[in-house]
């Protein structure tokens, strides 16, 4: 069964300071795994899509990574509007759900001034 | 984004009525999905849809019907709600094989009391 886990459940930083978030999972075979963000209230916005180990993808102060086991989101000086919770999902090669998603729990990140 | 809309953005219902949501997307994609997301759980698949009149189960199908009569279109029924019903349902669609990317409509809050 796939499996996806995200740590820290919740991310206290100060403005600035830089850090990372972590999603380890189990999948058969991996087809892709996603990160969104998601704002109180909000449906969750598409971040990135990394499908092979080694692959990178960055967006202003985001860049993930991805290995063979796990993938960080890097945070590098972070802002106040950065607050948000950020989801990670894997799709499995061999889906037999339609290329659904099977997301982690999330990690709420606060951002203070 | 995909275009998506839900509708309603929130209710609150009794138990044993009936509820239909509504997805409607304006991108003419193929593959639509209905996720209910609960704290301490991870977004979860409810049901999902490869083409008009073609849907499937997901993993939290019990007391969940769909339908799909036109592309842009995906209903998600409640036939007798009960209070385990109680969540947040996000509708989503997936942009294609090249752009395998799944966007998210706003979502439904739904109370049943």
């Amino acid at each position: 069964e796939d499996q996806v886990t995200q740590s820290p459940e919740a991310l206290r930083l100060q403005e600035g300071e830089s850090s990372s978030l972590n999603c380890s999972y189990t999948v058969s075979g991996l087809r892709g795994l996603f990160w969104y963000r998601q704002d109180p209230g909000k449906g969750p916005e598409f971040l990135f899509t990394l499908y092979s180990a080694g692959e990178e993808k960055e967006k202003e102060r985001l860049k993930a990574t991805l290995t063979k086991k796990e993938s960080f989101l890097h945070i590098t000086a972070p802002k106040p509007e950065d607050s948000a919770t950020y989801l990670c999902a894997v799709q499995a090669e061999d889906s037999n759900s339609g290329y659904a998603l099977n997301f982690g729990k999330g990690t709420s990140l606060l951002v203070t001034p | 984004d995909a275009g998506i809309t839900q509708s309603p953005r929130h209710k609150v219902t009794e138990t044993g009525t009936p509820v239909t949501l509504r997805c409607h997307q304006t991108e003419n994609h193929r593959y639509m999905y209905w996720y209910r997301q609960d704290p301490g759980h991870g977004l979860r698949l409810i049901h999902y849809s490869y083409g008009v009149k073609d849907t499937d189960k997901g993993e939290v199908s019990d007391g969940y019907s769909v339908s799909r009569s036109k592309t842009e279109d995906f209903l998600l029924t409640l036939e007798s709600a009960t209070s385990s019903q109680t969540s947040v349902y996000f509708c989503a669609a997936r942009g294609g094989a090249v752009r395998n990317e799944q966007f998210f409509g706003p979502g439904t809050r739904l109370t049943v009391l």
